[in-house]
């Protein structure tokens, strides 16, 4: 059965730097795009930005580019997040999405990665 | 960016009722819609694409409808399984996804 495997729960203090990554089981990322989104406590999903599978097409949240970055190729897909505020703490998820016109929804997602901005 | 609202933010029903969610965009945005069901302390799932097309392995009970800025998701015998968070999600515009707030349904 298809799914995707996140990396663990983070903790870690303003200013410092997260990795979350992801793996997919039973599929590879060849296929498609992966997206990142996440959601704060209690609150609904943000899109945070996506890559090819080739990395030669990317987009980034105008928000969080300048602290964002992605990078993916057939077996993970990851993503870094610098210069960390407490309002970055929110599960952050993994999603694959179709390559192609008009595909533009997420049809497999990831557990989720708790990251926790705390000092 | 395109903004996604939906109403109402929670809505009550029980087992067998039929439900339906309302959600409006900011603008056009065709038939480009999809819906999703979040259960507590899990991931979203892909419930609808484009407005009314049901997700392989969904069951029928769920439907979507609408275009441009209207767009209502029904369900139709409500299950236990059914208690949930549901986001209607537009992807007119490219690489610029935006969600709606949720509505969450309780019993």
């Amino acid at each position: 059965q298809v799914h995707i495997v996140q990396s663990g729960p983070e903790v870690r203090k303003p200013g410092a730097s997260v990795k979350v990554s992801c793996t997919p089981s039973s599929f590879t990322f060849t296929n498609f795009g992966v997206h990142w989104l996440r959601q704060a406590p209690g609150q609904g999903l943000e899109w945070l930005g996506w890559v090819s599978p080739h990395q030669d097409n990317r987009q980034l949240s105008a928000r969080l580019q300048d602290r964002l970055s992605m990078t993916l190729n057939a077996s993970t897909a990851s993503m870094d997040l610098r210069s960390l505020e407490s309002d970055d703490s929110a599960v952050y998820y993994c999603a694959r999405m179709q390559l192609g016109p008009r595909r533009g929804y997420f049809d497999l997602w990831g557990r989720g990665t708790l990251v926790i901005v705390s000092s | 960016d395109i903004q996604m609202t939906q109403s109402p933010s929670t809505l009550s029903a029980s087992v067998g009722d039929r439900v339906t969610f309302s959600c409006r965009a900011s603008q056009d945005v065709s038939v480009w819609l999809a819906w999703y069901r979040q259960k507590t302390g899990e991931a979203p799932e892909l419930l609808i694409t484009k407005a009314s097309n049901l997700e392989t392995g969904v069951p029928p009970r769920f439907s979507g409808s609408g275009s441009g800025t209207e767009f209502t998701l029904t369900i139709t015998g409500l299950q236990p399984d059914d208690f949930a968070t549901y986001y209607c999600q537009q992807y007119e515009s490219y690489s610029m996804y935006t969600f709606g707030q949720g509505t969450k349904l309780e019993i």
